[in-house]
């Protein structure tokens, strides 16, 4: 089946500093890829939706400039969290479509910021 | 846009009894329903999906039904087995990019 890792699992950081994850897709080329946001308990909230080599399409309440998202590769996709500040701990989860309808996941980052 | 409920929130039932899950949604444009098993700390995994093209699809012990004039879908799950405890998922597709808007979720528990 289709593999989609994420790095990293976990990360702790301070305050105001920025954090990048990567998420790749392993033995398939995704056309498209979504990052979500998961509260503890909670369902998943889709956060921006990236397509490769073009701007990614933030949802509703989810700043751009805050969590910035780089599709270069039809493999690779990027979330940013730019000056990070508590309340953006969370899981982070992306995932990966390659034109079909279903979605692979990645294992998630946990987001801890200090 | 799109909206999605899910019921119930937690569901117990007793090891070999079924369990079922329901979900509705709003846009009736929506046209594909995956359902998705989430344990503990780790990613959402795809456990069956449907079209709207199709009423019911079965995988051994799993099932789902849509019914596009009411606007909802569930999952059953039947001969539950200790290792089916985990949160589930319902989700409905809309837009071209196939974007997933999901449920809250429901925390099935499998009773020994």
């Amino acid at each position: 089946g289709a593999v989609v890792s994420q790095h990293p699992s976990r990360v702790i950081c301070k305050s105001g500093t920025s954090v990048k994850i990567e998420c790749r897709s392993l033995d398939f080329q995704a056309t498209t890829m979504f990052w979500y946001r998961q509260f503890p308990k909670k369902s998943l909230m889709l956060m921006a939706t990236s397509n490769e080599g073009s701007k990614a399409t933030y949802e509703q309440g989810v700043e751009k400039d805050k969590f910035l998202i780089n599709h270069a590769s039809l493999t690779l996709s990027t979330l940013t969290v730019t000056s990070a500040h508590p309340e953006d701990s969370s899981f982070y989860i992306c995932s990966a479509s390659g034109g079909a309808r279903e979605q692979f996941f990645g294992p998630g980052t946990r987001l801890t910021v200090l | 846009g799109e909206n999605v409920e899910q019921h119930p929130s937690t569901l117990s039932v007793q090891e070999g009894d079924s369990a079922v899950i329901k979900c509705t949604y709003s846009d009736s444009a929506s046209n594909y329903f995956p359902w998705y098993k989430q344990e503990l700390g780790k990613r959402p995994q795809l456990i069956i999906d449907i079209r709207s093209n199709v009423g019911e699809k079965k995988d051994q012990r799993i099932a789902v039904t849509l019914n596009k004039t009411a606007k909802h879908f569930s999952l059953h799950i039947t001969e539950t087995q200790p290792e089916d405890s985990a949160v589930y998922f319902c989700a409905a597709s809309r837009g071209s990019n196939y974007q997933l808007i999901w449920g809250a979720g429901t925390k099935l528990i499998i009773k020994p």
